[in-house]
Formats: C-alpha cells, structure tokens, sequence
C-alpha cells in the first residue's frame, strides 16, 4: 500500500499568515492527490483534487501543488474559519490512503 | 442539491454483523462510483470500500477484505455495506461519498455511527 507522510502533525499560525502542509507519498502517484478539510464533527470537505484543482465552492486562498510523491498544500493567508484539520489522500493506487492529518490551531 | 444520507449504524457485539446503507440523491446516481470511509473517534480518517458506477468493480481496504461486502441497486439509489466479523477498533463514523469522475471523493453525508461492544 502507499503510505502518506503528512507534515507537520499541527501548527499554531496568526491570521494573514502563509500556511504549508506537505504530504510525501511512498511512491509515485502522480497528481492523484486530494486535500480535505474538517472541523470537530463534521464531514471532511475536499478542497483539492488532482493535486492542485480547487474545488467549486473552496476559498481561493486554498492552493494545492505537487505531483509524483511530493505534494503541498498552502493557504496564502490564514483566516480565522481556517481552524481544522486537514488531510491529504492519495487515490492513485488502491488501497486509498489518507496521510495522518494536520491539526491548524489559529494563535 | 446533491446529497447523501448513510443508515443503519449502531451498537454490534464483537464478532457480529451491521448492514450500512447510502442514499443518494440531486445527482445522477447510477453514473457515479460509490465510496465509504470510517472515522474512529479522535482519530484519523481511512477509506474503506468503493464501488463502481455498475457495481461490478469493487475494492476493499486489506482490513476488511473478506468481512465486509460493498453492493449498490442503481434502481433504488442505494449502495450498501455488509460488515460482519466486526471488532472493536471498527467503532467509528462511517461515511459514504460519492468518487468525482476519475478523481477523489466527495462526502455529502453527516455520517452513522458504529459501535462495536460488548
């Protein structure tokens, strides 16, 4: 199975700060990576597919990038709704994977 | 509006059976892959099954591979899962999602919950 290397496990960032959490992936898989967002008992919302399209409907301070085994995901400037955690998965290989995710906490 | 809507969780003994279902609705269902994927409590997320638009294709996490059995009955909306041989580390929120064309899932429901216990 692919495994997914998600980083940092959390961060604590002030509002208007750049924000990145990367996911390494065992081996190649191309752009098949999707970004989700969830907060405390909620759904996970996705953000990003493909590694870096942004879904309708997600804010464009949202930016995914990578492909092969690196990939990241950056807010450009962190907002106070932003508080979550965020996973990446990989849908390149079966079994699916999902890294372990990244708890944002706002300062 | 898409959505979809999971039932049928609740408390199973160890070793014992639930059979979760998803309904769907707003999209063209019958077109669409199927997923589930589980949340234990206070932790991460991990996928669990898919299955294809016609039902044919099915793919398991290795967890499970044997013990659940993923179904869909296009006519009705629905896609199920089967879960037996439970344990007690598969007490979790299990969610249903439907897989965009060639790309990742996108989950609609607010999940249902399963407990394992004795």
């Amino acid at each position: 199975d692919v495994r997914m290397n998600q980083s940092p496990s959390a961060l604590s960032a002030s509002i208007g700060d750049r924000v990145t959490i990367t996911c390494r992936a065992s081996q190649s898989i191309h752009i098949y990576v999707a970004w989700y967002q969830q907060k405390p008992g909620k759904p996970p919302k996705l953000l990003i597919n493909r590694a870096s399209i942004l879904e309708s409907g997600a804010p464009s301070r949202f930016s995914g990038s990578g492909s092969g085994t690196e990939f990241t995901l950056t807010i450009s400037s962190l907002q106070a709704d932003d508080s979550a955690t965020y996973y990446c998965l990989q849908y390149g290989e079966y079994s699916w994977t999902f890294g372990q995710g990244t708890r944002v906490d706002i300062k | 509006e898409v959505q979809l809507l999971e039932s049928g969780g609740g408390l199973a003994q160890p070793g014992g059976s639930l059979r979760l279902s998803c309904s769907g609705s707003g999209f063209s269902f019958g077109t669409y892959a199927i997923a589930w994927l589980r949340q234990a409590p206070g932790k991460g997320l991990e996928w669990v099954s898919v299955i294809g638009s016609s039902g044919v294709d099915t793919h398991y996490v290795d967890s499970v591979r044997g013990r659940f059995t993923i179904s869909r009955d296009n006519s009705r909306n629905m896609v199920y899962l089967e879960m037996n041989g439970l344990r007690v580390d598969e007490t979790a929120v299990y969610y249903c999602a439907r897989r965009l064309p060639e790309d990742a899932m996108d989950v609609r429901g607010q999940g249902t919950a399963v407990t394992v216990s004795s």
